[in-house]
């Protein structure tokens, strides 16, 4: 059973387009975690949230702990922003993350 | 900024072999974790570790995979008998405090033949 699920799984888009990538959860948590990997396979940290919204440059994250429901913004979308974005949750009780099944995020020029 | 290393970047390895992945956590974090990520799937749990002990382990994580951290700043993961499924990425992660933000390392691509 997927604890963390995401969607869409592949997402292409035309560079300036708004994009919005979902991360929904069965587990309880107190906080979500978004993350970025480049085709080298490196995972890079965007936000940690656990309640309302971050905004960091073209990127903004919100998170509804009570609906289990988390969202990534990309405004005014470039090329360099395809890569796959994961949601990962670290989950109550327990020190491990869950991750999502990641989102393939394509940007076209 | 710290960062979390890893090395090697990537090691190709017999079935059967021996492998020995290595990171170096930040310095003042005290949680240490090794996650798998086969090619084309999610990335899964392995193992955590704090106060020099596991805390929690994945049904993954079977007798043939150990972790240390041999001295103040290494943390190993080993693989006793590798296998064509250990083929994967290995990521270290490390966080000051078990609810605090986890740092990834760039990951160590194994590939068993």
């Amino acid at each position: 059973k997927n604890e963390v699920e995401q969607s869409p799984q592949n997402l292409t888009a035309q560079e300036g387009e708004f994009i919005t990538i979902n991360c929904s959860y069965s587990v309880g948590i107190s906080a979500l975690h978004w993350l970025q990997q480049h085709p080298g396979g490196g995972i890079v940290s965007l936000f940690m949230l656990s309640s309302g919204k971050k905004k960091h440059g073209r990127l903004i994250a919100t998170i509804n702990i009570q609906e289990k429901h988390s969202s990534l913004h990309i405004t005014a979308s470039h090329p360099r922003d395809s890569a796959v974005y994961i949601c990962a949750a670290p989950t109550s009780g327990t020190y491990k993350y869950i991750f999502g099944t990641g989102t393939r995020l394509k940007v076209l020029a | 900024e710290p960062e979390v290393t890893q090395t090697p970047s990537h090691q190709v390895t017999q079935m059967g072999q021996e492998v020995i992945l290595r990171c170096v956590p930040i310095s003042n974090h005290l949680y240490f974790y090794w996650y798998r990520q086969i090619l084309g799937q999610k990335v899964e749990f392995l193992v955590s570790f704090y106060n020099n002990e596991i805390s929690e382990k994945s049904e993954i994580f079977d007798d043939q995979f150990s972790v240390e951290r041999p001295d103040g700043s290494n943390f190993t993961l080993k693989i006793r008998s590798t296998k064509l499924e250990d083929s994967a990425m290995y990521f270290c992660a490390s966080n000051e405090g078990v609810y605090n933000e986890q740092f990834f390392g760039p990951g160590t691509r194994l590939t068993v033949l």
